[in-house]
């Protein structure tokens, strides 16, 4: 079974427009840490926001923020006020603390924002 | 700018050759991971390295080996290559090896096997 998924190959937004990108995780662990990264058609992989399984609050970086909901296992990023720059491929990872140190990548997401 | 860097960029070669991906963690980072990035199966985590000892392995090929040396540098070691081998191959690093210690990438390394 998949550890990360993303349901959304690809979606189309508005410039400054708000949009969510969907997560779910599967898991048994208690403790794991679950993290957003950017990459652009350039290749590079951009950290974005993190979020801990022990975290009250939902994690907020600048125009990031992730919509934690522990119980149904989702992990959603929501990006405000969205710019053309933030066209790229998003993918949601997972930390599990019992497992090795790997980090388990989602397939992704392709977003792009039309002006 | 992520702090981690990786060399080279590009490499272009051919099957059955033998090739070296280096890569130096942001400073204060323990852990390397390599990661290998295809089409076909998204990214893989490979091996990881702490404190230059390794720590934890994934989906890495017999062919494929890796170290970290003492000043923290790590290299990737790819040899008897394969078609199937061209791929973008990142480099991370972390602080230390917890669950909620972000990995920083490098900007990859794209093999291309001719």
């Amino acid at each position: 079974a998949q550890k990360i998924t993303q349901t959304q190959p690809g979606m189309f937004v508005q410039e400054k427009e708000a949009v969510t990108l969907d997560c779910t995780y599967d898991t048994s662990d208690q403790s794991y840490g679950l993290f957003w990264y950017k990459q652009p058609s350039s290749g590079e992989m951009i950290f974005l926001i993190y979020q801990g399984s022990y975290d009250e609050q939902n994690a907020t970086e600048g125009r990031y923020s992730l919509n934690f909901q522990k119980a149904r296992k989702s992990a959603n990023l929501v990006i405000s006020a969205s710019q053309l720059g933030d066209s790229a491929m998003y993918f949601c990872a997972m930390r599990e603390a019992n497992r090795d140190d790997k980090i388990i990548f989602g397939k992704g997401t392709r977003l792009h924002i039309l002006p | 700018d992520s702090g981690v860097t990786q060399t080279p960029k590009h490499l272009i070669t051919a099957t059955g050759q033998r090739v070296t991906l280096r890569c130096s963690p942001r400073s204060g980072d323990l852990s390397v991971y390599w990661y290998q990035q295809s089409l076909d199966q998204g990214l893989q985590f490979l091996i990881q390295y702490y404190n230059g000892e390794e720590r934890a392995k994934g989906n890495i090929l017999e062919r494929f080996s890796a170290q970290q040396f003492p000043d923290l540098h790590s290299e990737l070691n790819l040899s008897s290559l394969e078609l199937g081998d061209s791929a973008l191959y990142f480099c991370a690093s972390s602080l230390g090896g917890g669950y909620n210690q972000p990995q920083h990438f490098g900007d990859g390394t794209r093999l291309s096997i001719l």
